[in-house]
């Protein structure tokens, strides 16, 4: 059974910094693309990042929103994401959910989806 | 960037059938993946590549996509689907190359 299990959420002040983590089971993590998504409270879902796996040289890839101030990270030996938040805004108060991607081609479409989420971690960006 | 749209949202009585849309401009040309989340919960896929099921979720959640439209459809509505349903495609012209409509709360009456 695949489990993902998010840790290091809490509450910051605007200006600094935070690292979330994710571990995984029950799966073969190295093979995987894996995600980060978040959810401000009481909003949709946005999608933070993803981290490529050792067969495409760990490409990181980010969301606009994040770009230039967070950083994906995977320890494949140890089964673990990461998260490192640096330059916090309030706006970046969520619950940060960590999901394996999964892509196909099927019936002439490409596409990547997320088949297993995290249950979540929440980050409180306030003064 | 690509945009999803969706109604904020829909209500149906039980045993009804409701159908949550997602629009986007050609959005047929691409693959749509639908998720549940329920409150205080992480999001489950019901539905991925338009119209396909995981194990373990019921024949009644069913998809299609077509034009600009994309829609999920449940059958034989039950209490325990309501939720917020999210639908998302990989736009790969997009640095956004992951988007996430914006959600459907589906109420049962």
């Amino acid at each position: 059974e695949v489990q993902l299990m998010e840790s290091g959420g809490g509450l910051v002040q605007p200006g600094g910094s935070l690292r979330l983590s994710c571990a995984a089971s029950g799966f073969t993590f190295s093979d995987h693309y894996m995600d980060w998504v978040r959810q401000a409270p009481g909003k949709g879902l946005e999608w933070v990042g993803r981290s490529k796996t050792k067969f495409n040289s760990y490409i990181t890839e980010y969301g606009a929103s994040v770009k230039g101030r967070f950083t994906i990270s995977r320890d494949d030996s140890k089964k673990s994401l990461f998260l490192q938040m640096n330059s916090l805004k309030t706006e970046d108060t969520a619950v940060y959910y960590c999901a394996r991607e999964m892509g196909a081609t099927l019936r002439g479409k490409s596409g990547y989806y997320f088949d297993s989420w995290g249950p979540g971690t929440l980050v409180t960006v306030s003064a | 960037s690509y945009v999803l749209t969706q109604p904020p949202s829909v209500s149906v009585a039980p045993g009804k059938t409701a159908s949550i849309t997602c629009g986007g401009n050609n959005i047929g040309s691409k693959s749509v993946h639908w998720y549940q989340q329920k409150p205080g919960q992480a999001p489950v896929m019901v539905i991925y590549f338009d119209s396909d099921r995981p194990s373990g979720i019921p024949e009644r959640f069913s998809g299609s996509n077509s034009g600009n439209t994309a829609t999920l459809t449940i059958s034989r509505v039950e209490a325990g689907d309501e939720a917020d349903y999210f639908c998302q495609v990989w736009d790969s012209d997009s640095d956004h190359n992951v988007v996430f409509g914006g959600g459907t709360k589906l109420t049962v009456l």
